[in-house]
């Protein structure tokens, strides 16, 4: 039984470049979360989605967006890239109200 | 918004010493759940408590919910060097998602 999944595992981008990160969810979950983990600190909560909708938002700029397909896999896209973007990247899933499941993350890092 | 403080942010014990951590949130909480990430790795689901004043055990681990639901805490008995990483607590106030404290590093000497 798989995991959640992250790709990639490592992105370098330079500032004003766009990146998509990708995830799937353990099997059987149908909610995805994400977070952004700077060096040192807790995870800070973006956005979750279920049922392919944006369901609750974290303090994060429009910058951000993601999506959610049919199969419950989900995409973090950040615009306009700033050096203080640079942070570990996690996905999580869950059951509605259930505990998080993370990955591995991708670690993003801005030049 | 809410917020969620986590002290201390470090703590250095000699191994089969006690570890305790504390959680405390600006809003009553839904529930909170604790969390351990080890170095280099991601978080791992640890418990998550409910009800007002519960205590939940599990092994060494003994884990708090106050009474007033804004705050938490996790005890460790006769830490081992597995234990080593960071431990978060993780409330979840209902509209904002989980809102993680900065998490306590816990660092063992044999």
């Amino acid at each position: 039984d798989a995991g959640v999944t992250q790709s990639p595992t490592h992105l370098i981008k330079t500032r004003g470049q766009q990146v998509t990160l990708r995830c799937s969810p353990k099997s059987g979950h149908d909610t995805v979360s994400w977070y952004q983990q700077a060096l040192g600190q807790g995870p800070q909560f973006i956005f979750q989605y279920y049922e392919e909708e944006e369901r609750q938002r974290g303090n994060f700029p429009d910058r951000f967006s993601g999506h959610q397909f049919p199969n419950y896999s989900s995409e973090l896209n950040v615009n306009a890239l700033l050096l203080g973007d640079s942070a570990l990247y996690l996905c999580a899933s869950s059951l509605v109200a259930g505990p998080e499941h993370f990955g591995d993350g991708t670690r993003l890092s801005i030049l | 918004g809410q917020q969620v403080m986590q002290i201390p942010q470090y703590q250095h014990v000699q191994e089969g010493e006690d570890f305790t951590t504390y959680c405390n949130s600006s809003t009553t909480l839904s529930n909170i759940q604790w969390y351990k990430q080890r170095p280099g790795g991601h978080p791992v689901f640890l418990i998550q408590l409910v009800k007002s004043g519960e205590v939940k055990k599990q092994k060494r681990l003994t884990f708090q919910f106050g009474e007033a639901k804004k705050n938490s805490s996790l005890h460790i008995t006769a830490t081992q060097t597995t234990d080593v990483g960071t431990y978060f607590c993780a409330g979840d106030g209902g509209a904002d998602g989980l809102t993680f404290g900065k998490g306590t590093h816990l660092i063992i000497q044999p």
